[in-house]
């Protein structure tokens, strides 16, 4: 059985502020992809990112980075100088063979002007 | 064109009502997703369309009946529902239904909010 769990269920930054979404996933097989979504207000749930269980390398874009460590099972999520357009709940997912994507609780990430 | 539609946005109806959720995506997707979302909670899997043909029915009450006309269109028709099916009910698609060599990623459209009284 493959699990998600994201601890944090609400955060509140004031913009600017740095900001990091936890996730820790749980599976047993050796090849998955970990993806992360965002969900705005308006509800449909934007792709942020995917990453193979292979490619333990760190990215950036832009604001955002993620942290992928497969001995801690986790891949952080990053948001650097947040700003109020960044409020919405984030959600990490796992995915692997012969599976559908399973989500973490989702995460809610409130920035303050 | 990279955009899944669904109609309508907010939907109220009474417990004897049939009704009809629609989604639409002309990316040439392949797959095709129908997810449940309760408030504070994440998305969970409904039912998947692979090549118009239903591959993953995630044991939904009859009141739901899916639907895929041809492989831009998917439905969700409802009848007898019941108040706690009122949810948010998400839409997407991918290119094809992951298998052993890899994950696709879903659009998602933005949801149809469904009210049951």
């Amino acid at each position: 059985a493959q699990k998600v769990t994201q601890a944090q269920t609400e955060i509140s930054v004031v913009e600017k502020e740095d900001v990091t979404l936890d996730c820790v996933y749980e599976t047993r097989d050796t090849t998955y992809y970990l993806f992360w979504y965002k969900q705005p207000p308006s509800g449909e749930l934007v792709f942020l990112i995917r990453r193979n269980s292979f490619d333990e390398q760190n990215e950036i874009s832009g604001r955002y980075s993620w942290n992928f460590q497969k001995s801690t099972s986790s891949f952080n999520f990053t948001i650097t100088a947040s700003q109020v357009v960044d409020s919405a709940v984030y959600f990490c997912a796992l995915h692997n063979a012969g599976n559908m994507l399973t989500f973490g609780g989702g995460t809610r990430l409130m920035v303050k002007p | 064109d990279t955009e899944v539609t669904q109609t309508p946005k907010h939907l109220v109806m009474g417990m004897t009502n049939k009704k009809s959720l629609k989604c639409e995506q002309h990316m040439g997707h392949r797959a095709m997703y129908w997810y449940k979302q309760k408030a504070k909670k994440p998305p969970e899997l409904m039912f998947v369309y692979s090549y118009e043909k239903l591959s993953i029915n995630e044991s939904v009450p009859s009141r739901f009946s899916p639907e895929c006309p041809n492989s831009s269109l998917l439905n969700l028709h409802l009848h007898a529902l019941q108040p706690e099916d009122s949810a948010l009910y998400l839409c997407a698609s991918s290119p094809r239904v992951a298998g052993a060599g890899g994950a696709n990623v879903l659009t998602f459209g933005a949801g149809s909010r469904l009210t049951v009284l």
